[in-house]
Formats: structure tokens, sequence, C-alpha cells
């Protein structure tokens, strides 16, 4: 059964670099995962920050990149603000059937 | 603008049944996957059903299959989360989330005697 891993706690400074990770225990994550990256803060929905491995959202600041490295899909916020505070989590998508990662919480 | 919205959720005892319900506007929904997500209080996201493009591939975490049932309505713009045999552990905010990354606001479903 696949397990998706994410650091279960980061922090940042503002104006700081953080790179979240996102892996998987069957192998490397590649274009084939699908993966997803969303963003959610207290009392809030989850909302898009990248989809489909690379596909970014309007709504998504330019500070957040996304990329394949090493076997995961890796997500970089360069310039953290106060308001990127919050739980990232990361979904990977095996042959149709979906695991979500347990999160990571960003303190900024 | 893409809108997604949920509905049916509410209080209902355990072995009980219940019908979600999500409808999408903004986007072409009969070419889309899509997703039942839930999150139980203070606890992560959790995966639950997804449905492809013309309904013909379903998939399920494990927990839920042979009681949950997901299918849409392309017509109606609509997807739909029958839920059988409700467990306590059931109970969550269930969000409806498009291949694309649309999410809606969520339906709290509470499961208890």
């Amino acid at each position: 059964q696949a397990v998706v891993t994410q650091e279960p706690s980061l922090t940042v400074s503002p104006g700081g670099t953080v790179t979240l990770t996102c892996g998987s225990n069957t192998g490397p994550v590649t274009r084939s995962h699908y993966s997803y990256w969303f963003q959610q803060k207290p009392g809030q929905a989850p909302r898009t920050l990248f989809y489909e491995t690379n596909g970014r959202h309007s709504w998504t600041p330019a500070r957040f990149s996304v990329s394949l490295l090493g076997g995961k899909t890796v997500l970089t916020l360069s310039g953290a603000q106060p308001e990127d505070e919050a739980e990232y989590y990361c979904l990977l998508v095996f042959d149709g059937a979906v695991k979500i990662g347990g999160g990571t919480k960003l303190t900024v | 603008e893409v809108h997604v919205e949920e509905f049916g959720g509410r209080l209902v005892q355990p072995g009980g049944s219940l019908r979600l319900s999500c409808v999408v506007s903004g986007l072409t929904f009969r070419n889309h996957w899509m997703n039942w997500v839930r999150q139980a209080r203070g606890k992560g996201l959790e995966w639950v059903a997804n449905i492809n493009e013309d309904g013909s591939e379903i998939h399920y975490v494990g927990s839920v299959r042979g009681r949950f049932t997901i299918s849409r309505d392309n017509a109606e713009s609509s997807l739909y989360l029958q839920m059988n045999s409700l467990r306590v552990e059931d109970a969550a905010v269930y969000y409806c989330l498009s291949n694309i990354g649309y999410w809606g606001q969520g339906t709290l479903v509470t499961v208890s005697s």
C-alpha cells in the first residue's frame, strides 16, 4: 500500500526560503503521479497551489514553485510571507487511486 | 469563474445512510475527473473516492469500499456520494475536488447516536 511522506513541520523566517518535499514508499515520484500541492489555513477549505505536477492556478503567488527532484515533488517558497503560515498537503495518484500525505505545518 | 458547492451533510446515526451532492459551474464538468476528499475534525485530508469523466472508472479508499458509492450526472454537472452503513469514524467535512484543483467549501457529516 502506497504511503505519501511529508515533513511534519518546518519553520522559515520571513523573507526566507524553504522547501517542502513529498515522496512515496513505492519509488520515485514522476509525472505519472500527477502530483498536487494544497494549502490550508485554519478554518478554511484547502486551496490548490499546483495540480497535475506543475499546473499553476491564477491565485498561486509567484513566490511558490514546484519541481520534481531527487525522486520527490518539491514545493519551494522563496521570500516567505506571514500569510504563508499554513498546512501544506501533497497528493499523488497511483494508477487512478489517490493518496494524500499527512501534511507539513509551515511556521513563518 | 469556477464554483463548486457541496450539499447534503447532516447528523445521522451510526448505521444510517446519507447522500452528498456537489454542483460545479464554470467549467466543462464532463471533461474532468472528480474526487471526494474528507477531513475529520483536527485531522489531515483523506481522499475518499474518484470517478473519471464518463463514470466508467471509479476508485475508493479501502475503508469505504462496499459502503460508499460515487457517481456523477454530467448533464447536471453534479457529483454524488451515496454513503451507507455509516460509522462514527466517517464523521468529517466532505469536499468535492476537481482534477484541476477546484475545491468546494465542504459539507459537514456528523455520525452520532
